[in-house]
């Protein structure tokens, strides 16, 4: 059963950084694209970025939000994707899903969900 | 960007009604159009894709219509185990996506 599990979520101040973990098992990790979204609380999805597969360049985009101050990276080797948090503001807060989507589809067609790790940012 | 507007932002409803909730994007997107299932604690699950397609293993109470700018997500039926928070979400413009603001469901 193909399963995301993330790991490295706290509460941290704001300026300092954290670095997130997913875990991949039961698919072809190297083959796919993925994508972090967050949450706010109370709030709907929103995407944070992407990193295609190693066949496709391993390009990589970001919303601009945190443009400039998060980075995406994958170890295919170890099935497993990354998200590193510099200069984290309050509004960074949330909870954090590493996903990918619907297999044979062009992308935007989210069916696979880590349970999500939470992020707090506060003073 | 492109917005995506829900409505209404909560609906109560009792067992067996009809739940109709609408989605209107900022500009045209085609038929670029998700629908996600959220319960409380739970990462969203995909229910309809690309406007109007059923997943696999979604109940056939659920549907979906609409393309260019206003689409329609309907529960017809409505049981508890439907209460949740349900998201739109446009793909016209990858490889980001933008998600509604979300439909509160609740049973009355």
């Amino acid at each position: 059963e193909a399963q995301l599990v993330e790991s490295g979520g706290g509460l941290v101040k704001p300026g300092e950084s954290l670095r997130l973990s997913c875990a991949a098992s039961g698919f072809s990790f190297r083959s796919v694209w993925m994508t972090w979204v967050r949450q706010a609380p109370g709030k709907g999805p929103e995407w944070v970025g992407h990193i295609k597969s190693k066949a496709y360049g391993e390009t990589i985009e970001y919303a601009a939000p945190v443009k400039g101050r998060f980075t995406i990276s994958r170890d295919d080797s170890k099935d497993t994707l990354f998200l590193q948090m510099n200069s984290l503001k309050i509004e960074d807060t949330g909870v954090y899903y590493c996903t990918t989507d619907k297999p044979y589809t062009a992308g935007g067609v989210i069916t696979l969900w880590g349970q999500g790790t939470l992020v707090t940012v506060s003073s | 960007d492109i917005q995506m507007t829900q409505s209404p932002s909560s609906v109560s409803a009792s067992v067996g009604d009809r739940v109709t909730i609408t989605c209107q994007a900022s500009q045209d997107i085609r038929k670029y159009l998700n629908w996600y299932q959220q319960k409380p604690g739970k990462a969203p699950k995909l229910l309809i894709y690309e406007a109007s397609n059923l997943e696999t293993g979604v109940p056939s109470r659920f549907s979906g219509s609409g393309s260019g700018t206003d689409f329609t997500f309907t529960i017809n039926n409505l049981l508890p185990e439907d209460i949740a928070t349900y998201y739109c979400q446009e793909y016209d413009n990858l490889p980001s996506v933008t998600f509604g603001g979300g439909t509160k469901v609740e049973i009355k």
